[in-house]
């Protein structure tokens, strides 16, 4: 069965670092999505992406945070300078077009820590 | 913008038992989805629904847009069941997922 993967599964940044997470929706979706879960909170929406643009971003989504889709089968999410707050676990989702699009499926997660 | 607020925020109960937890928002919607997280942080979507009823083995889902409310019924629960479940919401389609804050469910053997 196709499915979102993420890498990496686990990273360990110093603060003000970059770092990319990337994500590899399932093949014939078109809808994308990073979200993220600082630990012992909820779930919250940081962007969605469709036709190679941004369709809806957070509050949270400021400009440190970025998104790409470089090559056609990868999503990316750049954060430019980390800080102590952006650790959480990072989940990219995806859903296929339909009216309405379509259950999203998500990744399995990359778990950020920033010392 | 979208309250989602989930009930109860904890649930033990034996192996066996009928489990319902439920789900309210506070704006309209194109589609309720219940999710399930388990201890590794992974989240498995369970069912995506727009009206009336959905039902995938053991698991049911409703849901009544007049009263913005759904509920997740899980017969004969078994400890394999045990995980954080999540109620998010889309309001129109292709939109963010507005969460809730999940119901831990234990079910021991």
């Amino acid at each position: 069965e196709p499915e979102v993967t993420q890498t990496p599964s686990h990273q360990v940044t110093q603060m003000g670092q970059e770092v990319i997470l990337r994500c590899v929706p399932i093949s014939n979706h078109l809808y994308f999505y990073w979200y993220r879960q600082i630990l012992g909170q909820k779930v919250e929406f940081l962007v969605s992406f469709y036709n190679n643009e941004i369709s809806e971003k957070s509050e949270i989504f400021d400009d440190q945070f970025s998104v790409e889709r470089p090559d056609g089968s990868n999503f990316t999410l750049k954060i430019r300078s980390t800080k102590l707050e952006d650790s959480a676990m990072y989940f990219c989702a995806s859903s296929a077009q339909g009216n309405p699009p379509g259950t999203q499926y998500f990744g399995p997660g990359t778990r950020l820590l920033v010392l | 913008k979208n309250e989602v607020e989930q009930s109860p925020q904890n649930l033990t109960a034996q192996e066996g038992e009928f489990i319902t937890i439920n789900c309210s928002y506070s704006v309209g919607i194109s589609a309720l989805h219940w999710l399930q997280q388990h201890p590794g942080g992974g989240i498995v979507s369970l069912f995506m629904l727009s009206s009336g009823k959905k039902k995938h083995g053991r698991l049911i889902a409703t849901i009544n847009i007049q009263e913005k409310h759904s509920s997740l019924h899980i017969t004969a629960s078994h400890p394999r069941d045990s995980a954080v479940y999540i109620c998010a919401v889309g309001e129109t389609s292709g939109s963010r997922l507005t969460f809730g804050e999940g119901t831990q469910l234990t079910v021991n053997p």
